[in-house]
This record gives C-alpha cells, structure tokens and sequence, in this order.
C-alpha cells in the first residue's frame, strides 16, 4: 500500500464548476498536509497546508481534513482553465528520531475546458 | 520573492559520466530535501537534511548516488556513474522546520545518453 494515494484522473470539469480532489494517506501518526499545484514543466507550487480536522478556506480554495478517515481533499470552486495542472497531495510522515519527512501522492492531472 | 536555487537547470550527459546537481536553500531554511521526479514513479524522496545533517537517505541507490550538505547554504546530489534510467527531474526544496510548507526549486532535468 502507498503511504499516499490520489486517483491519477484525468479529471475533467467545465469551466466555473466544482473541482474535487481527494487523497488517502496511511500513517495515522501525520500531522501536516498539504496541497501543490504543478504545472507542466515545472516545480510544485504549494497551495494549502491543513493541519486540523475541518476546512480551511483560502480565495476559491478549500481543504478538507479528517484525520478519523485518513482523508484530504481539495475543493476549487469556480474553476478556471487556468486552475488546469497536476494536484500533488503532500503528507508530513512520522520518521524515526522525532522527525517527519514530506511523502506525495502521484498527483491528480485536473483539466479545465471553456 | 525567497527562492530555492538549483543548478544547472538542464544536464545532458554521457552513460558513465559524473552527475553533481546543486541546490541553494532559502536563507534561514533548516529542513531540505532532494526529489526525483518521473511520470512513472513520480515525486520520489531521495535524501532529507535537516541542520544539515542526514537523516534519511533509504530511496537513494547507494553505490552510485550521494548526497551532501557541506553549509547551511549548500546542498549537493551527486551521480557516480550516471545510467540512462537516471534521467528525470530531480527537485530540491527546503522549508523552515517540522510541520511547515516547503518551497521547490526549479528543477535540474537530467539526460543521459
């Protein structure tokens, strides 16, 4: 089992709809969470961070953690064909000493058409 | 804007040739690790720094990758011999601590041939 997991998609929404993104992750011990934005060729831009259940707002971005259900989510509302990239779900994974190290899904490719 | 520095940004290289990829963390950034990235493996972790100092480097093929930090503003991944299945994307990105977010540089695309 990976330690982080997301449908590879494509995940395909008309423009000014609901995207919904979703990843499951393994280890109960994670405390950080985080969400990047990648676009093809180039580096992962990180987007949000949630570290509690609940959502977290920001602009047309939404997280959603349940930590009871190892479940974290994306939501992007009012979609734009510029919110078209890959969506990296990223987790902060205990390691040994004290110390996490930052895990990613493979990432959910999102295409936005007009 | 605080950036992660990477250098070079594309490497084209010959079977058996050395590889060092370089990365400048942000100022103040105590945490960094090195990723490699394929569309069929996707972002794997390589190596983790934190103060500097190693503490994980178990996805790293041992007996031709290396990884160092010689300062605070240095990090270093070395390929000796490079294999054409080395050629990728390979990140570095560093953050300021446990927890936080974690900032990517731009990448050094390596070919070898």
């Amino acid at each position: 089992q990976k330690e982080v997991e997301q449908n590879s998609g494509p995940l395909s929404v008309p423009e000014g709809a609901i995207a919904s993104l979703n990843c499951t992750y393994s280890d109960r011990g994670s405390q950080s969470f985080f969400w990047y934005r990648q676009y093809s060729g180039k580096s992962p831009e990180l987007i949000m961070s949630i570290y509690s259940n609940g959502d977290k707002e920001d602009g047309r971005f939404t997280a959603q953690l349940n930590k009871a259900s190892q479940y974290v989510s994306l939501l992007i509302r009012d979609s734009q064909p510029s919110d078209s990239a890959t969506y990296l779900c990223a987790v902060d994974s205990p390691f040994s000493g004290g110390y996490n190290k930052l895990i990613f899904g493979a990432g959910t490719r999102l295409a936005v058409h007009p | 804007d605080a950036r992660v520095t990477q250098t070079p940004r594309h490497k084209v290289t010959e079977m058996g040739q050395e590889v060092t990829m370089r990365c400048q963390p942000i100022l103040g950034h105590n945490t960094v690790f090195w990723y490699r990235q394929t569309m069929m493996q996707g972002l794997e972790l390589l190596a983790y720094f934190r103060n500097r100092a190693p503490l994980d480097d178990s996805g790293m093929p041992k007996d031709r990758f290396s990884a160092e930090m010689p300062d605070a503003t240095l990090a270093t991944l070395k390929i000796q011999p490079s294999e054409p299945r080395d050629s990728a994307v390979y990140f570095c990105a560093s953050g300021p601590g446990q927890g936080d977010g974690y900032t990517f540089g731009s990448g050094t695309r390596l070919t070898v041939v």
